[in-house]
């Protein structure tokens, strides 16, 4: 019974076009983020959203843009995709922003052609 | 430059050995996060551990802030432990900082 939904598990898109992660958790925590993995390379922080507010972006590019309808909703929209934003992108939560234990979900990973 | 740094890269142990893994990061932290990776991608929490030691079945985090240090100790390791562990640091505003990871291949 999965806590944190992702979707899709697996995106295949053209450069240029627009896609949207879906992200969804069911542990009732205040606090989500998006974290992305390419290849090659360690995890790395995208943003955080706390009470559906955002806390941190060090997402350098205005075209990832996360989107919170609720608050155990955080997805990501991505516009003008280019083959280097290939990656999987994870979604985490946490009861609070601060010092607290973060839980992950299985990945959405993006190839973009 | 990487703040999070982990070794060794890669480990291949015979089944039931033991195992340490070693963190270390640049950045000041309250706080260090040991995530398995499953093949496949998946990221488990392992351990939450702010300071000193703590213990969840057959793995042991030790982690000393001041020093900049953590450790994952795994005992009588299986097959099934085969993966990828990271380390992570966490900021203030709940930020992790990962490591790239040691990959553990457990042989029978």
């Amino acid at each position: 019974d999965p806590k944190i939904i992702q979707k899709p598990k697996y995106l295949v898109a053209v450069t240029g076009s627009e896609k949207i992660l879906i992200c969804e958790q069911y542990l009732g925590h205040n606090a989500m983020y998006w974290y992305r993995q390419s290849a090659k390379k360690p995890l790395e922080f995208m943003f955080s959203y706390s009470y559906q507010k955002l806390m941190d972006n060090q997402t350098a590019s205005s075209r990832f843009q996360p989107q919170s309808s609720k608050k155990n909703h955080l997805d990501l929209q991505i516009t003008a995709l280019k083959p280097d934003d290939s990656a999987t992108y994870f979604c985490a939560s946490s009861q609070g922003q601060y010092y607290a234990e973060q839980f992950f979900g299985p990945g959405t990973r993006l190839t973009v052609l | 430059e990487q703040q999070v740094q982990q070794s060794p890269a890669s480990l291949v142990l015979q089944e039931a050995e033991n195992a340490e893994l070693q963190c270390s990061f640049s950045i000041f932290t309250n706080q260090v996060q040991w995530f398995y990776q499953r093949p496949g991608g998946r990221l488990v929490s392992l351990l939450y551990n702010p300071s000193g030691t703590k213990q969840s079945g057959r793995l042991t985090s030790t982690t000393v802030i001041k020093e900049r240090r953590s450790s994952l100790h795994i005992s009588s390791s299986q097959i099934t432990d085969s993966g990828t562990y990271l380390c992570a640091t966490m900021s203030n505003y709940n930020v992790l900082y990962f490591g790239s990871g040691t990959k553990l291949t457990v042989e029978p």
